[in-house]
């Protein structure tokens, strides 16, 4: 079957850096998505990986190791706009794309 | 430009009814998709559209769903005799094109409630 897995809630402080994991089965592997997802609103792009290492944009990177299935969502300093959940989305050999649950962080001050 | 829109934004029907959702995607965008998400919960894969191609309609949760997608633009959402779990944000989403690659754009979603 398909599985994502991430950790349900996170919580950091405010100019802090934080990890969010994911690990994956599907069957086939076309890529991997981050997406930010506020309370109410429509989840929108962070990420995409194909290849394996790290992607960097500004304050967030992502990385991608196909051979353990997993990958990580990395924020450098932290704003409390960040407070939203993340959602890590594998796009399978078939093209659908799978969404794991999500992770929800709080960034306190 | 305009982004991907959905209607009605919420919607209340009885236990029973038959509900409709449309989704209008960005202009040119050949891929996409509907989803379901739980008060709480990740997204729930429902169908995808590419092209002309037939729809993946292997996350569709029973035969009371169905979909379609006229002329590769506007795609509808049926919903038959609803019931209570049917309650949810269904979200629609387009990319340009199948290409994994493709990043999705998603709608603000309809929520629906089932009494």
């Amino acid at each position: 079957g398909q599985n994502i897995d991430q950790p349900t809630e996170m919580t950091a402080t405010e100019g802090a850096i934080v990890q969010i994991n994911c690990t994956y089965q599907t069957s086939g592997f076309n890529g991997l998505f981050w997406y930010q997802q506020h309370a109410g609103e429509a989840p929108t792009f962070l990420s995409y990986n194909v290849l394996d290492g790290l992607e960097e944009k500004g304050r967030f990177s992502s990385f991608l190791s196909r051979s353990k299935g997993y990958s990580y969502l990395l924020l450098k300093e932290l704003q409390m706009k960040d407070s939203a959940s993340y959602l890590c989305a594998v796009v399978t050999g078939g093209f659908k794309t799978i969404f794991g649950a999500g992770t929800r962080l709080f960034v306190k001050a | 430009g305009a982004g991907v829109s959905q209607s009605p934004s919420n919607k209340v029907t009885e236990k029973g009814k038959d509900v409709e959702l449309r989704c209008d995607p960005i202009s040119g965008h050949t891929a996409l998709y509907w989803y379901r998400q739980s008060l709480g919960q990740g997204l729930e894969f429902l169908i995808y559209f590419q092209g002309n191609s037939a729809p993946d309609k292997s996350g569709l949760p029973s035969d009371r769903f169905s979909a379609e997608r006229t002329g590769g633009s506007v795609s509808t959402l049926t919903i038959q005799r609803t019931q209570q779990e049917d309650s949810a944000v269904y979200l629609c989403a387009s990319s340009l094109s199948q290409g994994a690659s493709y990043e999705q754009y998603f709608g603000p979603g309809t929520r629906l409630t089932v009494t």
